[in-house]
């Protein structure tokens, strides 16, 4: 069964720092684009951050220069480094996956199609 | 920062009527390269994560009911539910994944008149 696994989650002061995980099963991360997508308590979605299958990667404006996006190509595993923790990062955290393919020298992307249950992080001092 | 812009906020739709959702981006998600809307419909219900129902603007999700369906191409963009089901009730949003900053709506709220 294809699946996503986030851990790392909790309480943090303003400032802080944490690390999220994410461990796929059924597929590896190097693979697909994996992404970070977090809510806020009773608000909507809102994309964070991206890594390619090439390693290049991406961020939101609001989370650049203190969220790192990873992956350990050895334990499978895609990370989320997030420093410099505000109260506006709190908010559940999912990592998902873009469902992509290759036909012939065209790459087609079709939307995140597998999705952890998240893992929340709070900020609050 | 491509920006999404849904409508409405929210709507209550009888037991086997249509609802009828729109977004709008603020510029085209047209990926000319293959041909493709870069746009994705997400239904979420309380507790779940988002689960994916239409991508490239128009093509269901395996296993999505065909009462489901997108379409729409360029910058608008609209989600069709032909009969509405009580498990139909959720937070639906678009999404454009054809920038290098992903963008989704705010959420469309579908609840039952």
């Amino acid at each position: 069964e294809v699946q996503l696994v986030e851990s790392g989650g909790g309480l943090v002061h303003p400032g802080g720092s944490l690390r999220l995980s994410c461990a796929p099963s059924g597929f590896t991360v190097t693979d697909n684009y994996m992404t970070w997508v977090r809510q806020a308590p009773g608000k909507g979605l809102e994309w964070v951050s991206v890594i390619y299958s090439d390693e290049t990667t991406y961020y939101a404006d609001s989370v650049k220069g203190r969220f790192s996006i990873s992956r350990d190509n050895s334990e499978n595993t895609l990370y989320l480094q997030m420093d410099s923790l505000r109260i506006e990062d709190t908010a559940v955290y999912y990592c998902a996956r873009m469902g992509d393919f290759w036909s012939g020298y065209l790459h087609y992307s079709y939307g995140l199609d597998v999705w952890g249950q998240g893992t929340t992080v709070t900020v609050s001092s | 920062d491509i920006v999404m812009t849904q409508s409405p906020d929210s709507l209550a739709v009888s037991l086997g009527e249509r609802a009828t959702i729109n977004c709008k981006s603020s510029q085209s998600v047209l990926y000319s390269s293959n041909d493709r809307d870069y746009l994705a419909w997400y239904q979420q219900k309380p507790g779940q994560p988002p689960k994916l129902l239409i991508y490239w603007a128009s093509t269901r999700e395996s296993g999505v009911p065909d009462r489901f369906s997108g379409s729409g191409s360029g910058t608008d963009f609209t989600l069709t539910i032909s009969s509405l089901q009580a498990e139909d009730v959720a937070v639906y949003y678009c999404q454009q994944y054809y920038s290098t900053s992903w963008t989704f709506g705010q959420g469309t709220k579908v609840e039952i008149k």
